[in-house]
């Protein structure tokens, strides 16, 4: 099973860009599937999409298709959530998570981002 | 796309007795289902996957049943651990992959 670790909390201003990473231990990432949940302050999981590192195969939620880019490097073992111009509404935990086609086996610990002016 | 319905959004339940939670899919997802727990300032932690089997080092008093569309999270005899937020998802035939709404489980 795959151990996540997530990069450390960001507070950012609207319009800036972002990039956050998800580093994989244990069994390489190259063998799951690597997905990123939002979490909005008090609200529940949103799945937005998912990259397969072994070929860099990746699927996108149609609400944040075109908003965030996901991409990986199976080198390093990790994969990365991406934000070309940030929004305030952008504010959240975001998760990301392991699977080898079902349920999300693996999780990291969470990156807190904040866009605040 | 699926849409997952849990219910109650809340349930008040004392130690040492039995929670039902339930999650409705729209449409049939098999057993294409997960359960997790998560609790204040941690990540989610899976339960339950495949409808009915636990995952590693979940207690058996943690159960899963159904198929189709009708699922349901038992939790035999409460331990004060258990209060948390719990999330079903399906991934039957992702992308997309949805989850639930959540069920908040708080002490009576």
């Amino acid at each position: 099973e795959v151990q996540l670790v997530q990069s450390g909390a960001e507070v950012k201003k609207p319009g800036q860009s972002l990039k956050i990473s998800c580093k994989g231990s244990g069994n390489s990432i190259g063998t799951y599937w690597i997905g990123w949940m939002r979490q909005m302050p008090g609200k529940g999981l949103e799945w937005m999409g998912i990259i397969y590192p072994g070929d860099s195969d990746t699927r996108y939620s149609p609400s944040f298709q075109g908003q965030v880019t996901i991409s990986a490097d199976k080198s390093i073992s990790t994969a990365y959530l991406q934000w070309s111009s940030l929004k305030a509404s952008d504010t959240a935990m975001y998760y990301c998570a392991g699977t080898a086609g079902s349920a999300w086996v693996s999780w990291g610990q969470g990156t807190l981002v904040t866009v605040s002016s | 796309e699926i849409v997952m319905t849990q219910s109650p959004a809340t349930l008040s339940v004392s130690p040492g007795e039995r929670a039902t939670l339930s999650c409705r899919a729209s449409q049939s997802v098999s057993s294409n289902l997960a359960w997790y727990q998560q609790k204040p300032g941690q990540a989610p932690r899976l339960l339950i996957y495949g409808a009915s089997t636990r995952a590693t080092g979940i207690p058996a008093r943690f159960s899963g049943s159904g198929s189709g569309t009708e699922f349901t999270l038992t939790i035999s005899s409460l331990q004060s651990e258990d209060f948390a937020v719990y999330y079903c998802q399906e991934y039957h035939n992702w992308p997309p992959i949805t989850f639930g709404q959540g069920t908040r489980l708080e002490v009576k």
